[in-house]
This record gives structure tokens, C-alpha cells and sequence, in this order.
């Protein structure tokens, strides 16, 4: 299984440009999400969706769009970049907590933004 | 909101020693909380969940343990080795069916042979 696949693993960008940072797996989750990771904050979530269809936003949306059209993708837009979006980006998935069970996350290895 | 705190922030033991990482959060309304680990330059990987429920969970040399109502956490990591050389993620949900997780800076372990 690839579980939780991330693309690209780095990119460079000059602020004001737009990118896709792209999100798939293959385990049939339910719950998706994006995090950033920057140093000393800690991981923050930008935005999650629960369902094909359904998206909301996390702590730090500002930014960044997502949509969620199929089960296995979740991409993550920036449609401005700026130097504050400089950061280490992760997905992350989880079955269905209605389904019963806890919400053990399968993270991807991560996608490196530099925004000039 | 919830605000997830791990000390230390950065570790160094000689092989073979027992230690301790904790961790602490301010609302004590969880659903689970969970130990990752995050290797340099890679994605992060579950060690241990442990339900609101139960009080410790086991899993070979790491046990961690869960204190509801002091809102605490330990990890418990036995005989160290250079291999378990990471950072330590805590993170804790907070029951909504969103499964939103809020996580802690992180411990940085360093075990030296």
C-alpha cells in the first residue's frame, strides 16, 4: 500500500505565483487534512475535509483552498504565495470516526515550500 | 482553545538509558491523545494512541500513560538506543467528529552510543 502519497517533496516559488501541493491515498479514508510545520510552532491545520465534497477550514486558512472531489484526493491550492507560506506541508488521513475507532492519522512524508 | 505543551524541548542520554518525555494539555476534554514520531526530513509516524479511556499503552520498549484530569502524558522510552534518535510529537483530539488534532512542539531526542 502507498498510504498517504505527497507532490511534489520540494518547491521553490516567487512570491505571487500559484501552485498545487497534491494529496492522494489509497486506504479509503474518510477524514483528510493539511498541516504546516514550522519550527518552534508545532503542527497547525490549515483545513480538513470529512467526505468527498465536504471541506472546512483549520487554524491557518488563510491563504490556501482546498476541494475534495473524490474520496482518495485532497490537493491544497495557493493562489498567491508569499514568503509566509514558506513551510514544511503535510497530509494526513484517517478512517471515518463515525464508523467507530479512533482517528489514527497516516501522514504523508511531507512537501517543502520555499516562497522568494 | 487547546494549547499542548512538551518538555523538554531537546534531550541527550547516553545509550542504554531510561527516560521520560512529557507532555501537557489545558483542556482536559479529549478523545484520544497520541506519541508520534518524526524522523529528519520525513512525514510523522504514530506510536502510540491512547483512548480517554485508558491510562497507558504499551508497545515494546515505549509505554505511554494518560492523566485525564492533571491534563498529562508521559512517554516512556526503555533502554534507549541510537535508533530511537527522533523528535517526539504529542498530539491530542479533541472529541468533535472532526478529529482535529492539536499537537505540542515536540521533544528532540538525541541518544549518542
Amino acid at each position: 500500500n502507498a498510504g498517504v502519497t505527497q507532490t511534489p517533496k520540494f518547491q521553490v516559488l516567487k512570491t505571487g505565483q500559484s501552485m498545487t501541493l497534491q494529496c492522494a491515498q489509497d486506504m479509503n479514508h474518510e477524514y483528510m487534512s493539511w498541516y504546516r510545520q514550522d519550527p518552534g510552532m508545532g503542527l497547525r491545520l490549515i483545513h480538513y475535509s470529512v467526505g468527498a465534497g465536504i471541506t472546512d477550514q483549520g487554524e491557518v486558512p488563510n491563504g490556501y483552498n482546498v476541494s475534495r472531489s473524490t474520496t482518495e484526493d485532497f490537493p491544497l491550492r495557493l493562489l498567491s504565495a508569499a514568503p509566509s507560506q514558506t513551510s514544511v506541508y503535510f497530509c494526513a488521513s484517517s478512517p471515518d470516526r463515525g464508523r467507530g475507532g479512533p482517528n489514527v492519522l497516516t501522514f504523508g512524508a511531507g512537501s517543502r515550500l520555499t516562497v522568494l | 482553545k487547546q494549547e499542548v505543551t512538551q518538555i523538554p524541548a531537546a534531550l541527550s542520554v547516553p545509550e542504554g538509558e531510561n527516560l521520560v518525555l512529557n507532555c501537557s494539555f489545558t483542556d482536559s476534554a479529549i478523545y484520544n491523545l497520541q506519541w508520534f514520531r518524526q524522523d529528519p526530513g520525513k512525514g510523522l509516524t504514530s506510536l502510540l494512541l491512547i483512548q480517554s479511556s485508558q491510562r497507558e499503552q504499551t508497545s515494546g520498549r515505549l509505554n505511554a500513560s494518560l492523566d485525564k484530569s492533571s491534563g498529562r502524558s508521559t512517554l516512556y522510552i526503555a533502554a534507549s538506543q541510537p535508533g530511537d534518535s527522533a523528535t517526539y510529537l504529542c498530539a491530542v483530539d479533541r472529541g468533535s467528529t472532526l478529529g482535529r488534532l492539536y499537537f505540542g512542539r515536540g521533544t528532540q531526542l538525541t541518544v549518542w552510543p
